[in-house]
């Protein structure tokens, strides 16, 4: 079992609708982050989070450190969210990230 | 400037070849990393350097080389590579360890 698991693998959605993006992990974090990979390969990152919730424009990142569970929303998607979005975590070795799969999404206009 | 510069774009490179790939930052930062990336994988951490210090090397093969000339520079070098090698090299940096990492376009490495 992957410390840092992702669903869905895959989504699919149209234009303006909301999207919901889950990562669980299932070891001791300091931090998680979410980042966005385009094709090509640039990443940015989205959001880092240790508690409670943060919102940039239409993204939305939650986090329960307790049942160790992480969502990403984005509402009102648009095509150019068409992305692989990746969910990290960072645990106690120092300036380690631990990767999930990734979740390929695309929105459809 | 905030970004994270990586050069070249693109690498061919033989088996018996040296070659580097360079990945620049000014944005004060003291931690830069290596990753390699697999098509369709998450990332995988190869090195992390700290203040100028190697401070983790995930088991890589010495045929990679890091080298951290100043706190704005970091290289890599490739020696006698695998064609298994081949894939995109990301760089990253974050203000001290355990921040925001900032990644670098990346180098797409093709090993023949």
């Amino acid at each position: 079992k992957n410390e840092v698991e992702q669903s869905p693998q895959n989504l699919t959605a149209q234009e303006g609708e909301f999207i919901t993006i889950n990562c669980s992990y299932s070891v001791g974090i300091s931090a998680l982050h979410w980042l966005q990979q385009h094709p090509g390969g640039g990443i940015v990152s989205l959001f880092m989070l240790s508690s409670g919730k943060k919102k940039h424009g239409r993204l939305i990142a939650t986090i329960n450190i307790q049942e160790k569970h992480s969502s990403l929303h984005i509402t009102a998607s648009h095509p150019r969210d068409s992305a692989v979005y990746i969910c990290a975590v960072s645990g106690t070795s120092y300036g380690k990230l631990t990767f999930g799969q990734g979740t390929i999404l695309t929105v459809h206009p | 400037d905030t970004e994270v510069t990586q050069t070249p774009k693109h690498l061919v490179m033989g088996m018996t070849n040296k070659k580097s790939l360079k990945c620049e930052q000014h944005m004060g930062h003291r931690a830069m990393y290596w990753y390699k990336q697999k098509a369709k994988k998450p990332p995988e951490l190869m090195f992390v350097y700290s203040y100028e210090k190697l401070s983790i090397n995930e088991s890589v093969p010495s045929r990679f080389s890091p080298e951290c000339p100043n706190s704005s520079l970091l290289n890599l070098h490739l020696h006698a590579l695998q064609p298994e090698d081949s894939a995109l090299y990301l760089c990253a940096s974050s203000h001290a360890v355990q921040e925001t990492q900032y990644f670098g376009p990346g180098t797409r490495l093709l090993v023949l």
